[in-house]
């Protein structure tokens, strides 16, 4: 069953812009975690965040967790073409067994 | 360090024969996980294996069905194929008796016709 929800399903922006891509989710977690999946294949951890956590960055990229309301956000700065991809936010839940849950993902079309 | 391989990449099947896909992980990692990916669907956490055991699955029938050898590499078994099978089938891996990242393979692309 998922366990997260990306919002944004579609975004569509211009090179140089800001993505923002929001997840909710419905049970108590460990962390939430971002991937990126390029052109249907495998993918790749963004970033971390533990659920004692509020905020964290990587380069371009910032996620910021709030667990009264069960959300997420990851900014995407400075948007580049080889940011188009889908991006899934995944949750470890609490008595999950280890298994990451993961929403549909928002498909992000970067434009140049 | 080579990252998790999945084989074969395209598999073609008819309805009512079985599938096997095939995943080695990382060096060094013991669990390995099982996610069907549909079109529209995301990702649907299948099997879970670890030190050799299943330790949890997911809500798919019991003709899903894998296992682990002693090598940690994993096999999943999808039996009397149905035509809704076909989805992008991805293997992940990651140390044992930890909730960090996941390191994804390319994945098996199952067609069922």
């Amino acid at each position: 069953s998922q366990q997260g929800e990306e919002d944004p399903q579609a975004l569509s922006i211009q090179e140089g812009e800001n993505a923002t891509m929001n997840c909710s989710y419905k049970t108590s977690i460990n962390n939430l975690q971002w991937y990126r999946q390029n052109s249907g294949r495998g993918l790749v951890h963004l970033i971390l965040i533990r659920s004692n956590e509020r905020e964290k960055h990587s380069g371009r990229l910032r996620v910021t967790l709030d667990t009264s309301k069960k959300s997420s956000s990851l900014l995407i700065t400075a948007s580049r073409a080889a940011d188009t991809a889908s991006y899934f936010c995944a949750t470890d839940a609490i008595n999950s067994g280890y298994a990451l849950n993961f929403g549909k993902g928002t498909s992000l079309l970067v434009t140049p | 360090e080579a990252g998790v391989t999945q084989s074969p990449t395209h598999l073609i099947k008819t309805r009512g024969q079985q599938a096997t896909l095939r995943c080695s992980p990382i060096s060094g990692h013991t669990s390995v996980y099982w996610y069907q990916q549909a079109l529209g669907l995301g990702l649907q956490f299948l099997l879970w294996y670890d030190e050799g055991e299943e330790r949890n699955r997911g809500n798919f029938p019991p003709r899903f069905s894998g296992r682990q050898f002693p090598n940690y590499s994993s096999e999943l078994n999808v039996n009397a194929l149905e035509l809704e099978d076909s989805a992008l089938y991805l293997c992940a891996s990651r140390r044992t008796g930890t909730n960090e990242k996941l390191f994804f393979g390319s994945g098996t692309q199952l067609s069922v016709l």
